[in-house]
């Protein structure tokens, strides 16, 4: 039972506009929810996460976005950079940043 | 501040034999993860310690699994016997508490043959 999906196994973007990530999860349960990036030979980084209680997140280049309703969040970057090219995973939880559950992930590339 | 570290970095068995993999995580961090990476899925958790104690084993294949936080520091997931499934990555995580971010360490990728 794949409770976070990420449908897209990979996005090919141009350096310079906005890249859009989606995840989507069925536990209602979920009430924090995560993106990570991972570069090749690395382990996972945290990237920028959101609560329940809000909709919208935003750290610099990066903004999460999140529909309750719909059980669905995406990872906007803009612009795209070519050091963003990586994979990402989306990861939820019951209980803060512990017991992620993480989804498939999803290979953004950059193009010059 | 050093990192989470990870030892083996690769790892290359037969099937049925064993083998181990050791963490050390970032100095101070009271939780530790192990997760599982199957090639093309997510990291999936395995186990969890709160210290030296287990926190959540739930997903752990405790038949031919077994991890270890002796001290409360460094810890040791071991597999015995190894079956070709198990081919993965395995990464540790380590975190200051257990709702604190959790901070990854490079991974032990494993090949089963």
């Amino acid at each position: 039972d794949q409770q976070v999906k990420q449908n897209s196994p990979s996005l090919s973007v141009q350096e310079g506009r906005i890249s859009i990530l989606n995840c989507d999860y069925t536990n209602s349960m979920f009430d924090y929810f995560l993106w990570y990036k991972k570069y090749p030979a690395e382990g996972p980084t945290f990237l920028i996460s959101i609560s329940s209680i809000k909709d919208k997140n935003e750290d610099g280049r990066f903004t999460v976005f999140l529909n309750k309703s719909a059980k669905h969040l995406s990872l906007h970057i803009v612009p795209s950079q070519p050091g963003d090219s990586a994979v990402y995973f989306c990861a939820a939880s019951v209980q803060g940043a512990q017991k992620l559950v993480f989804g498939q992930g999803t290979r953004l590339t950059i193009n010059p | 501040e050093a990192g989470v570290a990870q030892s083996p970095r690769y790892k290359i068995i037969e099937k049925r034999q064993s083998v181990a993999f050791w963490c050390n995580p970032i100095s101070g961090h009271a939780t530790l993860y192990w997760y599982q990476q199957i090639l093309g899925q997510g990291p999936k958790l395995l186990i969890q310690f709160q210290n030296n104690g287990v926190v959540d084993d739930s997903q752990l294949p405790k038949d031919r699994f077994s991890a270890e936080r002796l001290k409360g520091v460094d810890s040791t997931l071991k597999i015995q016997p190894a079956k070709l499934e198990d081919s993965a990555v395995y990464l540790c995580a380590s975190s200051l508490a257990p709702s604190d971010e959790q901070y990854f360490g490079p991974g032990t990728r494993l090949t089963v043959t």
